[in-house]
This record gives C-alpha cells, structure tokens and sequence, in this order.
C-alpha cells in the first residue's frame, strides 16, 4: 500500500512567520509532487508541484524535495490569517496505478 | 482563467436510486479524473480517462460506477443503485499532460444519499 504521511495538524503560526509543512511518502518511485491547498467545504487548490531534488519557489511559497529521505516540505513565508487551511501533499507514481496519491491534510492556522 | 466546472453542486438522493454527476473539464486538457472525499477523510482517487476509454481506475471504482464522455465537453460519472456510503464530496480534475501533472480540480459535488 502506497502511502502519503502528514501530521493533521493543527499547526499554528502567528502572522509573519514561516510556516513549515512536511510530508513523507513511501514509494520510491514516485515522481511527481504536489501541494494542495484546500479550504473548509471547499476543493484542492493546487498551489505548488515538484519534479526534483531541491527547492522551489514560487512567491510566497518554497517546495522542498529530497526524494533519498522520500520527503517532501512546503515553506509559506509571511504567513496570512488567509493561508488558513488544510493543505494537502499528493504524489504521483508512474508506474503502477498513474494517479495522485493525497496524504490526509495538515491544518494550518495563522494567528493575526 | 479556464476552469473545471461541476453541477450540481449538491446532490440529494434516496439509497437505491442512480445519480448522474457532471463535469466540464478545461477546455485543451486530455485526461480526466473523478476523485472523492467521504467528510473528514483523504481524498481518494476513482478513475482516470483518456482518449474515451478508462486508463486506470481504483478498488473504489466497482460494477456500481461508470464513466461516459458523452460529447466533445461533459464528461460524466454514474453511481448506479447508490448507497449511504457513496454519500462524499465528488471531484472531477482534468490535466493537459498525462501523470496527473498539474491537475485542476472542479469546485465538487457533494453527493448526499439518503
């Protein structure tokens, strides 16, 4: 069973600040990366994705992959009370079944 | 900016009954997805398609399901004799590149079944 780990959270940060998500999976031959933001009742936003070893950036947002530790991390820098949400790690296998694995979510809070 | 559309938005229906979910993917995207969310759990993949035939599909997605591209934009998934179980948020994504690359999601039909 292919599987995408993250803490549910709540992971609360004070505006400002960087917010730190983590995500680890388990297949190794997954290839594609991908943050999701999804707000309450709402659908995935996609935000970020990742291909290789590294960081990236775009705006506010950092994604970070480090595929030998199979680990994968998002930075919100600034966080904003708007930033407030569950944000979803998803990862893609080309082999095998070539769809998104989602892991549960982390709910982050940004406190004004 | 071009987006995945889904009606309805809401969904109510009796245990038994069938119900038909619509979705308008992104105009130039090729492949297709249906992915569902039971309340307070993960999202959950269904099924993928491309050029009119199944590519992949989940354990989720048994006998009771199917999927249809009826014309050139709709494309349709049928929960035959539903159950209570079935009752989710239902999402339908499309990407332009096979692999689930940068896949956009529809804003969901949240399927109640009573």
């Amino acid at each position: 069973q292919k599987e995408v780990e993250q803490n549910s959270g709540p992971l609360s940060v004070p505006e400002g600040a960087i917010a730190s998500l983590n995500c680890t999976y388990s297949d190794r031959g997954s290839q594609s990366f991908f943050w999701y933001r999804q707000y309450s009742g709402k659908s995935p936003e996609l935000i970020m994705f990742i291909y290789s070893n590294g960081d990236k950036e775009d705006g506010r947002f950092t994604a970070q992959l480090n595929k030998a530790s199979q680990y994968v991390s998002l930075l919100i820098r600034d966080s904003q009370p708007s930033d407030s949400a569950t944000y979803l790690c998803a990862v893609y296998q080309d082999t095998g079944r070539r769809a998104l694995t989602f892991g549960s979510g982390t709910r982050l809070q940004v406190q004004p | 900016e071009p987006e995945v559309t889904q009606t309805p938005s809401h969904q109510v229906t009796q245990m038994g009954q069938e119900v038909i979910l619509r979705c308008v993917p992104i105009s130039n995207h090729l492949y297709f997805y249906w992915y569902r969310q039971i309340l307070g759990q993960k999202v959950e993949f269904l099924v993928s398609f491309y050029n009119n035939e199944i590519s992949e599909k989940s354990e989720i997605f048994d006998d009771q399901f199917s999927v249809e591209r009826p014309d050139g934009s709709n494309f349709t998934l049928k929960i035959r004799s539903t159950k209570l179980e079935d009752s989710a948020m239902y999402f339908c994504a499309s990407s332009a590149w096979e692999g689930n690359t940068e896949a956009f999601f529809g804003q969901g039909t949240r399927l109640t079944v009573v």
